[in-house]
């Protein structure tokens, strides 16, 4: 069981927006940043929004994030076929201290 | 071109042990902290350890008392050891580092590819 909750899946059509979310407490969300790292088919997951709505060097504009109390989602706006892939959240719990990851929410791009 | 090659990985009886390396090379390493993720088959991922360059180091409770995290600079190298592994350690096991190139990010912004570690009698 996941300390964060996200939605289980979430589809679009090349073009459409598609939004995840991730909800958590006061202990991790609430209290710290978070980040959210995409994982291609076979491959090692990839940084792609971190400190809640930044986006580092190379990820594309249409990948944003948003953080409000305890919770956060990731929206693909323009979906492309490249993006069907599993995405976490992730921030850091302080009540646990340690890192958490999401259940992780696969996008299929039909 | 940076990398972190991780290696070590293996099949292992219940109870055994296992020690991980990850090496990184193709860059001057100017981390903050470095961290073992692991995702079991079919599974998400799972925060197994974190080790600041200050030398401390956190856990997650599933593997608290069994694991060590270190590193030695010197080597470029990242070590996880595995003792009292279990069938629920086996995973995929990746590496992960906050700075990749010149930048350095509150979050695992470098990963390796990943080393298998299969628990089994």
């Amino acid at each position: 069981q996941s300390v964060l909750t996200q939605s289980p899946s979430a589809s679009a059509t090349p073009g459409q927006r598609v939004t995840i979310s991730c909800s958590g407490s006061s202990s991790n969300i609430g209290s710290n940043t978070v980040n959210w790292y995409q994982q291609l088919p076979g491959t090692a997951p990839k940084l792609l929004i971190y400190s809640n709505n930044q986006r580092p060097s190379g990820v594309p504009a249409r990948f944003s994030g948003s953080k409000s109390g305890t919770s956060a989602s990731l929206a693909i706006s323009e979906t492309q076929s490249e993006d069907e892939a599993d995405y976490y959240c992730a921030a850091w719990d302080d009540r646990l201290r340690g890192y958490v990851f999401g259940s992780g929410t696969p996008v299929i791009v039909l | 071109e940076e990398q972190l090659v991780e290696s070590g990985g293996g099949l292992v009886q219940p109870g055994g042990s296992l020690r991980l390396s990850c090496v990184a090379s193709g860059f001057t390493d100017s981390s903050n902290y470095w961290s073992w993720v692991r995702q079991a088959p079919g599974k998400g991922l799972e925060w197994v350890s974190l080790v600041f360059t200050s030398g401390t180091s956190h856990y997650a409770g599933s593997v608290r008392g069994r694991f060590t995290v270190s590193r030695d600079k010197s080597k470029n190298t990242l070590y996880l050891q595995m003792d009292s592994l279990r069938v629920e350690d086996s995973a995929i096991y990746y590496c992960g580092r906050d700075c990749t190139g010149s930048t350095c990010y509150p979050a695992l912004g470098h990963w390796g590819q990943g080393i298998g570690v299969y628990v089994s009698s």
